[in-house]
């Protein structure tokens, strides 16, 4: 079966030090999307991609970055982990930009020290 | 500003009684909107969908959802709540993919 999967699941760094989290769907789907999903806050779209190359930032992308080789991963970094960062993070996809309709995967939950 | 408002943060329920989760929305265009279900320790999963047409849609695990333009709303009905409809609910709204999500209501259910 098709899936999106996140790795790793949990993770704990340090203050300042560069994190990836990684994404891969098997979907074949073009459009993938990371969001971070903090108490009182919901989830909240960090970056997303229609497609190879292509990026764009979301509404809290600051500290975070990604880049789209292919059509199955989406990494995402963070050039210099804050404290402020410790979130559980979840990556989508989806196979059409109008219908919205997002498949998730399962997390992954990060914290700063 | 698009946003979206569930007023309800948490909601106690008993098993077989109905249930309703409450969903307002601010969107320039008409939306489409969403309803997802996140059990503990998992991603979130699509319940339904409006896009457009019949404002009554019919989700998954007998859930259903009533599209109300007048009232900006998108509320989120079950006849019959089971043990395993404990779980946090969102209800998001956008278009392109670019979803706005609310805050969620966390349901709890009583035997």
């Amino acid at each position: 079966d098709a899936e999106i999967t996140q790795s790793p699941r949990h993770k704990i760094t340090e203050t300042g030090r560069q994190v990836t989290l990684a994404c891969h769907q098997t979907w074949n789907h073009n459009n993938m999307f990371w969001y971070r999903q903090d108490l009182g806050h919901g989830l909240r779209l960090i970056h997303y991609s229609y497609g190879v190359q292509d990026t764009n930032k979301g509404e809290v992308s600051d500290g975070y970055s990604v880049s789209r080789s292919n059509t199955e991963d989406l990494p995402l970094t963070l050039e210099s982990a804050a404290s402020s960062q410790t979130s559980v993070y979840f990556c989508a996809s989806s196979r059409t930009r109008n219908t919205g309709e997002l498949f998730f995967g399962e997390g992954s939950r990060l914290t700063v020290l | 500003a698009q946003s979206v408002t569930q007023p309800d943060i948490h909601i106690t329920v008993s098993e077989g009684a109905s249930l309703e989760l409450r969903c307002n929305y601010s969107y320039g265009a008409t939306p489409y909107l969403f309803w997802y279900v996140q059990s503990p320790g998992q991603g979130l999963q699509l319940l339904l969908k409006y896009f457009s047409g019949d404002t009554l849609v019919q989700g998954i695990k007998g859930f259903e959802a009533e599209f109300k333009r007048s009232q900006s709303s998108f509320n989120l009905r079950k006849p019959s709540v089971h043990w395993s409809d404990a779980a946090e609910y969102f209800c998001a709204v956008g278009s392109q993919g670019n979803l706005i999500f609310g805050k969620g209501t966390k349901l709890s259910v009583k035997p």
